[in-house]
């Protein structure tokens, strides 16, 4: 089955403490990406990966660290979390199966910094 | 000007209508574009997936794409209950996964 797992679900932290949310997906997808999504903004990209140790900013990569070292995992890194980072974020894979493209999203991670 | 604007909603219709969703963008450099339906507390769930103009059908689920209007369009037939959602467009260039979104349509499909 399609997976994309995110981890932990749900966190509540505090300003300046750092903290690593993971993303996996068992597709072997190329692509990966991280987004947030807040009331009247809609869904905004923060980073996206297109191949292992590529990556690229996205609409608002301000404040937020990734990597990809390995195909399937691409965590997103808050070094210095401050309120306004207190949002839902999912995370994506994507790519092409044949000629279809296909995409799947993570359950998402709800984060409240106080 | 954002590039990429979608009307908010809601929309309320009848059970069996044919709905239209639209979106508009100003990159014309937009190639792929895309459609998602969210339920609410989930991740949201690619729809449809089309490539410069024309239409894609799937199922009840057209998609329309007009880019000398840069207009794109998603039609569903015989709405059901269970399509009540909000339904995200996005689009991206070519050779690129950068993706931008529009703020979603909420949509209520009533008995």
């Amino acid at each position: 089955e399609a997976q994309v797992t995110q981890n932990p679900r749900y966190l509540i932290t505090v300003t300046g403490k750092k903290l690593t949310v993971t993303c996996s997906q068992n597709m072997n997808h190329e692509y990966m990406s991280w987004y947030r999504q807040d009331p009247g903004l809609g869904l905004r990209q923060i980073y996206y990966s297109m191949n292992v140790e590529v990556t690229d900013k996205g609409d608002v990569p301000e404040g937020y660290k990734v990597s990809r070292k390995e195909k399937r995992n691409f965590p997103l890194i808050l070094e210095s979390p401050s309120p306004n980072q207190t949002s839902l974020y999912f995370c994506a894979s994507s790519g092409y199966e044949g000629p279809s493209y296909e995409q799947y999203f993570g359950p998402g991670t709800r984060l409240t910094v106080t | 000007q954002k590039e990429v604007e979608q009307d908010p909603g809601p929309l309320s219709v009848p059970e069996g209508a044919i709905v239209s969703l639209n979106c508009t963008y100003s990159n014309s450099a937009f190639q792929y574009f895309m459609w998602y339906r969210q339920y609410s507390r989930k991740g949201p769930e690619l729809l449809m997936y089309t490539y410069s103009s024309g239409n894609k059908e799937d199922g009840r689920f057209t998609a329309q794409v007009d880019k000398s209007s840069k207009y794109i369009s998603l039609f569903i037939r015989d709405s059901q209950p269970s399509d009540s959602a909000t339904y995200l467009c996005a689009m991206r260039s070519y050779n690129t996964d950068k993706l931008i979104f529009g703020t979603g349509t909420r949509l209520q499909v009533f008995p």
